[in-house]
């Protein structure tokens, strides 16, 4: 089943230009993960951010997490062309191990 | 070795047919899924293995069968798909020692059903 909510669907950049997309979620969370995919590829875990943290950086993303509105917030600077991919959040529902994956947001970074 | 690997890359089969895909990883995960992933939605979860038993079937119809045969190894048998059930397989692995941890993800299986 699918928690995540994501907006916005599609986003058109520069090169060079700060990318945000966010995330909702709808129930309690242990952790709130963000995964990158090429078109037609695997996932690609990007960061993972855990309930009783707000800011986490990772080179040049930056996440952000509120659980008392229970959203997130992925933002890229600088963006290169190699940026373009589809961004997922991705929340732990319950103790077995599972995923469940936001709709995703499609990020193009034009040259 | 951090990678999990799938085969074929790529499939097309018959309604008749029958195919396995398979997914391999050697990073010691006790914990592997199969997903399918239909043009621009997210992963739809179909099978979670935990220490090579299913815990996990996310009501998947019977033509889809899968199997672990050993910690390393994780197949998905296909029998009387329908053009429907075309799309991208993704398999996936994590460590059993944390609650929601990251999940590596193969790079999928392109399957097309005529």
């Amino acid at each position: 089943s699918q928690q995540g909510e994501e907006d916005p669907q599609a986003l058109s950049i520069q090169e060079g230009e700060n990318a945000t997309m966010n995330c909702s979620y709808k129930t309690s969370i242990n952790n709130l993960q963000w995964y990158r995919q090429n078109s037609g590829r695997g996932l690609v875990h990007l960061i993972l951010i855990r309930s009783n943290e707000r800011e986490k950086h990772s080179g040049r993303l930056r996440v952000t997490l509120d659980t008392s509105k229970k959203s997130s917030s992925l933002l890229i600077t600088a963006s290169r062309a190699a940026d373009t991919a589809s961004y997922f959040c991705a929340t732990d529902l319950s103790n077995d191990y599972k995923l469940s994956f936001g709709a995703g947001t499609t990020v193009t970074v034009r040259a | 070795d951090t990678e999990v690997t799938q085969t074929p890359k790529h499939l097309v089969m018959g309604m008749t047919n029958k195919k396995s895909l398979k997914c391999e990883q050697h990073m010691g995960h006790r914990a592997m899924y199969w997903y399918k992933q239909k043009a621009k939605k997210p992963p739809e979860l179909m099978f979670v293995y935990s220490y090579e038993k299913l815990s996990i079937n996310e009501s998947v119809p019977s033509r889809f069968s899968p199997e672990c045969p050993n910690s390393s190894l994780l197949n998905l048998h296909l029998h009387a798909l329908q053009p429907e059930d075309s799309a991208l397989y993704l398999c996936a692995s994590t460590y059993t020692g944390s609650i929601g941890g990251v999940q590596f993800f193969g790079p999928g299986t392109r399957l097309t059903v005529l």
